[in-house]
């Protein structure tokens, strides 16, 4: 166990609906990221957080978006779902900024119909 | 730009062989670091190790052992005597080093999805 904690596990939804994943850092922890592992992207890095700024922008869409709170727990908001979306989504969090391991959570699937 | 190969997509290996897994990285960033992850059936990725480009060191925990070469741009990670739970996806990884508190993303490469048979 990381310490990391993603709700929910698995989330089944369909096309032009909008969700939020959630994400809670492990004790301690200050920087909160947010990747996609899909098959034929494979895992892709999407936003980073420092303690509740945005520190880095990845291959994220304009219909997704994130923020991290100031208990340091982040929400991943993707909306508009398209059916190329569905895909496992992980949080990962680490104690500072630069050079430091990331732990990840156990991931939420997201599948589109 | 930052890139990470890993060549072998899949191995598949009988119980108590050693195999080595092939990480090579691209990178104009003379500090960085480079990390291996482990995605076994259930899903989660697992932190195995992290080295910093200063540290040459070949390390060893255990059956597991990684060798960090800079002047072929490799990492590659080696188990020893093989077991059935090694069985997984193996991914390598890199990030830059920002001075001062900046971003660090992590750059995966496709994996390598390893196989122990009994």
């Amino acid at each position: 166990d990381s310490g990391v904690t993603q709700t929910p596990k698995h989330l089944i939804t369909a096309t032009g609906q909008r969700v939020t994943l959630r994400c809670s850092p492990r004790s301690g922890d200050l920087s909160v990221y947010w990747y996609q592992q899909s098959l034929d992207q494979g895992l892709q890095f999407l936003i980073q957080y420092y303690n509740g700024e945005e520190r880095a922008k990845g291959n994220i869409l304009e219909r997704f978006s994130a923020q991290q709170f100031p208990d340091l727990h982040s929400e991943l908001n993707l909306s508009s779902l398209e059916l190329g979306d569905s895909a496992l989504y992980f949080c990962a969090s680490s104690i500072g900024t630069s050079g430091y391991e990331q732990y990840f959570g156990p991931g939420t699937r997201l599948t589109v119909t | 730009a930052q890139k990470v190969t890993q060549a072998q997509t899949e191995i598949s290996v009988v119980e108590k062989e050693d195999v080595t897994l092939d990480c090579v990285y691209e990178t104009r960033d003379t500090t960085y670091y480079l990390f291996w992850y482990k995605q076994p059936p259930s899903g989660e990725l697992v932190f195995l190790i992290r080295r910093n480009s200063f540290d040459e060191q070949n390390e060893i925990s255990g059956r597991y052992s990684w060798n960090f070469q800079k002047s072929t741009s490799s990492f590659n990670f080696t188990i020893t005597a093989s077991q059935v739970v090694d069985s997984a996806v193996y991914f390598c990884a890199l990030s830059e080093a920002r001075r001062g508190g900046g971003a660090q993303k992590l750059v995966f490469g496709q994996g390598t999805r390893l196989t122990i048979n009994p």
